[in-house]
C-alpha cells in the first residue's frame, strides 16, 4: 500500500524562524509531487509542484526538494509570519495520494 | 479563486434523504478526483475520473455514487447516509499524462453534516 507520513505532525515557532517540514513516501516510482496548504475548514491551496526530473522548486519564501531515491520530500519556510498558520500537506502523483499533514502555527 | 468550483458550500441532510454535491472545472483537465476529510484524519482518496472514465474507486460504500457527464463535471450522488459519513468533501481536478500529472487544484469543498 502506497504510503505518505509527513514530520512532524505539529509545530509551533514564533515569527521569524525558518522552517522545515518533511514528507516522506514508500512508492519510489513516483512521478510528481506537490505540496499544499489548508486553512480550517476550506480546500486545499497548491504552493509548488515537483516534476520528477527536477530536484527542488522555489516559490517566494518556499524551497521544496524531492530525492526520490531515498524516498523524500522537505518544504523550507523562510523567515515565518503568523499568515504562514495553516496545515501543510504533500501528495504525490499519480492518484494524489495524500500524506497526514503538518499542522504548523507561527505566534507573532 | 482556484478554478474548481464546489456546491453547495454547506449541506445538512437526514439519513433518509438523496442529495448531491456538484464540482465543476474549466481549466482543461482531464482527471477529477473526490476526497473525504473527516476531523483528525487524513484525506481519503474516494474517486477519480479520467475523461469521463473511472479509474479508481477506493473501496467506498454504496450510498456514495459518482458520475461525472463530461471532463468538465463532476457530481457525488448521496442517498440512506450516516452520521460517520459527515465530513469535508472535497474535489480536485489535474491532467494526467504519462510523466505524471500537472499541478492539482481544489475545490472549497462542501460541509456535510448528516443528522
Amino acid at each position: 500500500k502506497q504510503e505518505v507520513t509527513q514530520i512532524p505532525a505539529a509545530l509551533s515557532v514564533p515569527e521569524g524562524e525558518n522552517l522545515v517540514l518533511n514528507c516522506s513516501f514508500t512508492d519510489s516510482a513516483i512521478y510528481n509531487l506537490q505540496w499544499f496548504r489548508q486553512d480550517p475548514g476550506k480546500g486545499l491551496t497548491s504552493l509548488l509542484l515537483i516534476q520528477s526530473s527536477q530536484r527542488e522548486q522555489t516559490s517566494g519564501r518556499l524551497n521544496a526538494s524531492l530525492d526520490k531515491s531515498s524516498g523524500r520530500s522537505t518544504l523550507y519556510i523562510a523567515a515565518s509570519q503568523p499568515g504562514d498558520s495553516a496545515t501543510y500537506l504533500c501528495a504525490y502523483t499519480d492518484k494524489l495520494i495524500f500524506g497526514t499533514g503538518t499542522r504548523l502555527q507561527v505566534f507573532p | 479563486e482556484t478554478g474548481v468550483t464546489q456546491t453547495p458550500r454547506h449541506l445538512v441532510m437526514g439519513m433518509t434523504n438523496k442529495k448531491s454535491l456538484k464540482c465543476e472545472q474549466h481549466l482543461g483537465h482531464n482527471a477529477m478526483y473526490w476526497y473525504k476529510q473527516s476531523a483528525k484524519k487524513p484525506l481519503e482518496l474516494m474517486f477519480v475520473y479520467n475523461f469521463k472514465e473511472q479509474t479508481e474507486n477506493n473501496s467506498v460504500p454504496s450510498r456514495f455514487s459518482p458520475e461525472c457527464p463530461n471532463s468538465s463535471h463532476l457530481f457525488l450522488h448521496l442517498h440512506t447516509l450516516q452520521p460517520e459519513d459527515s465530513a469535508l468533501y472535497l474535489c480536485a481536478s489535474s491532467h494526467q499524462h504519462r510523466q505524471g500529472d500537472t499541478e492539482a487544484f481544489f475545490g472549497q469543498g462542501t460541509r456535510l453534516t448528516v443528522v
